[in-house]
């Protein structure tokens, strides 16, 4: 089955302690990209990759990481979380630039 | 800068009314793509539709029907005939002609009551 996989689903962490949310794809997408969900903003992109080791920052990027090593994998690193990253993220990839993003479960994160 | 609105925050209609959910869109793309997805309460996001700059056809499936007018920046998206199971967030969204990343709107909540 196509699909985007993210994990965990629902995370509770402290304040400044390192995570990372893991995001798979078996649909040989060229683009991937993160996104936070937050009530009343939509969703915004965090970080977005073309291939392998080809990212760049979307339009919230501060206080994350990510990397591209494989093609079917992009992790979102959060160094140092803090309370203002309590959000719902989402990972998506897409086969192309232009063409519809298919979104993970998405992932609940709580920074206390 | 691009930018999409949904004025309509929530809708609430009675099952078997229809129903339109409105995006306006801002881009100085010639060539751009518009996408609407649905967030049923369950959460996960569901892609619905992408059209192109250069297809204003509208275009219908089942009860859903997209009317795309280029004139008025307008994508605006019709369930004709609601169900409780239309019940969700529906979001707009658009990426220019880089692509890469999609703009999305604020969302419109459409509360189908039985």
């Amino acid at each position: 089955e196509a699909q985007v996989t993210q994990n965990p689903r629902y995370l509770i962490t402290v304040t400044g302690k390192k995570l990372t949310v893991t995001c798979s794809q078996n649909m040989n997408h060229e683009y991937m990209s993160w996104y936070r969900q937050d009530p009343g903003l939509g969703l915004r992109q965090i970080y977005y990759s073309m291939n392998v080791e080809v990212t760049d920052k979307g339009d919230v990027p501060e206080g994350y990481k990510v990397s591209r090593k494989e093609k079917r994998n992009f992790p979102l690193i959060l160094e140092s979380p803090s309370p203002n990253q309590t959000s719902l993220y989402f990972c998506a990839s897409s086969l192309t630039r232009s063409t519809e993003a298919f979104f993970g479960q998405g992932t609940r994160l709580t920074v206390v | 800068a691009q930018k999409v609105t949904q004025a309509q925050t929530e809708i609430s209609v009675v099952e078997k009314e229809d129903v339109t959910l409105d995006c306006v869109y801002e881009t100085r793309d010639t060539t751009y793509y518009l996408f609407w997805y649905k967030q049923p309460p369950s959460g996960e996001l569901v892609f619905l539709i992408r059209r192109n700059s250069f297809d204003e056809q509208n275009e219908i499936s089942g009860r859903y029907s997209w009317n795309f007018q280029k004139s008025t920046s307008s994508f605006n998206f019709t369930i004709t005939a609601s169900q409780v199971v239309d019940s969700a967030v529906y979001f707009c969204a658009l990426t220019g002609w880089e692509g890469g990343k999609l703009i999305f709107g604020q969302g419109t909540e459409l509360s189908v009551k039985p």
